[in-house]
């Protein structure tokens, strides 16, 4: 079975471009998580997805950050634009949703690492 | 916030057993113990968790006080490839509260 994916492994732009990260969980997890690790702090949480939609996204910085899970299956972080701070690992996380409703143990991607110029 | 605290960086000889500790003694019922490592830059991975009862798999074993407000990880037989970064978590298994909250860990270093 296929762990989660993301792509790009390394990204590096300049101050005010846009960036977008992709992650595919491992099929049929219907949870999505995103987290993120800046230069020294601890890993945050971003957002979580069920399917398609945003169960909680109570970690996003701001509205330059847009996350979206079209059809359920793979999804999207887009930073516009990004700024200095931005830069770190992008991580993401799948998991089932177990009968009766427990979410199942979070399987993490490689991570995206992203630095702004 | 994290709802754990751990020591920050503990080591043990290769071919022995590492024992971390993590207190949680906030935890709530229906709280699991999570155990994360992370290895240099990679993404975390998933060790092992319990809610109640002590559990064993083929990579550690997880020992729950009675009052739920400790643990302890325990790697057996500790090799060199162990060394990385754990981290203790308490979670809730409901989807609206599923997210994982990631502390400063504990660095494990084994020493050859």
């Amino acid at each position: 079975e296929a762990g989660v994916t993301q792509f790009p492994s390394h990204s590096v732009i300049e101050k005010g471009q846009t960036v977008t990260l992709r992650c595919d969980p491992i099929s049929g997890h219907d949870n999505l998580y995103w987290y993120r690790r800046v230069m020294g702090k601890e890993i945050k949480f971003l957002l979580h997805f069920v399917k398609e939609s945003k169960q909680d996204e109570s970690g996003m910085p701001n509205n330059r950050f847009l996350a979206e899970r079209t059809g359920g299956t793979y999804s999207t972080l887009k930073v516009q634009p990004a700024e200095l701070e931005d830069s770190g690992v992008y991580f993401c996380a799948s998991s089932r949703t177990l009968a009766g409703g427990p979410t199942d143990t979070q399987y993490f991607g490689p991570g995206t690492r992203l630095t702004v110029l | 916030d994290a709802k754990t605290t751990q020591p920050p960086s503990m080591d043990c000889a290769e071919g022995r057993a590492a024992n971390l500790p993590c207190n949680h003694s906030t935890i709530s019922g229906n709280e699991y113990v999570y155990w994360y490592r992370q290895i240099h830059s990679q993404g975390p991975q998933y060790i092992i968790h319990g809610l109640k009862n002590n559990e064993t798999n083929e990579m550690a074993s997880l020992i729950i006080t009675e009052d739920r407000k400790s643990s302890t990880l325990i790697l057996p037989h500790a090799t060199l490839r162990d060394t990385a970064v754990y981290y203790c978590i308490v979670r809730f298994d409901t989807g609206a509260n599923s997210k994982l909250t990631f502390g400063k860990g504990i660095t494990l270093s084994v020493r050859p």
